[in-house]
């Protein structure tokens, strides 16, 4: 089946920070989802993207189809922000979201 | 509106109990999910209804029955569950049928604890 590698597994960051997030998948996706999980189990949809670049404040995100990988950027980074960030993809057509293992952010204030 | 609600929120169970987790969304979604969270892993597949019909079975341990009474609502019927059983039980709905993709939304989830 599909692979879908996430990197870094954990990052700490100093509230104001920037930082990148990185996903690789496998194969051609249909489907891509960036979720962050926050203390209380809540996976809150952050973009749907299976190519492109879409901005939603402070968040952004770039998926390069052709080349398998995609990354979520958080600038200006605050505590709330948190949490598990997993990436999820459909390989084919579908309705099975497989994920990625997640990126453990700790923001400090 | 993108709510998904799920009841209860936290269920403890003996392995001789028999209990329900529901699961509502009011979005006109066709398709609905099962996934079951281990601590520190990422969600898992385990049912997917497309226009109220079972459409995968991840190979789920039969103690595990899910149902669909109508195109707002999932149940999963739960039976002589076992302590690795516990888990974040988390449901989720898209607008697609089966072929298509589209995006999934997720629930608050169900944290259940098998004694």
């Amino acid at each position: 089946g599909i692979q879908v590698e996430q990197s870094p597994p954990d990052l700490i960051l100093q509230e104001g920070a920037n930082s990148t997030l990185r996903c690789n998948f496998s194969d051609s996706v249909n489907n891509l989802q960036w979720f962050h999980q926050n203390p209380w189990g809540q996976l809150i949809n952050l973009f749907y993207i299976p190519s492109g670049t879409k901005q939603n404040g402070r968040l952004s995100a770039t998926t390069v189809a052709t080349e398998r990988y995609s990354l979520l950027y958080i600038s200006s980074s605050q505590t709330t922000d948190s949490g598990v960030y997993f990436c999820a993809v459909v390989m084919g057509y579908g309705n099975k979201l497989v994920f990625g293992a997640g990126t453990i952010l700790r923001v400090k204030s | 509106d993108t709510e998904v609600t799920q009841t209860p929120k936290h269920l403890v169970m003996g392995m001789t109990n028999k209990k329900s987790l529901k699961c509502e969304q009011h979005m006109g979604h066709r398709a609905m999910y099962w996934y079951k969270q281990k601590a520190k892993k990422p969600p898992e597949l385990m049912f997917v209804y497309s226009y109220e019909k079972l459409s995968i079975n991840e190979s789920v341990p039969s103690r595990f029955s899910p149902e669909c009474p109508n195109s707002s609502l999932l149940n999963l019927h739960l039976h002589a569950l076992q302590p690795e059983d516990s888990a974040l039980y988390l449901c989720a709905s898209s607008p697609a049928p089966s072929g298509r993709v589209y995006e999934q939304y997720f629930g608050p989830g169900t944290r259940l604890t098998v004694t």
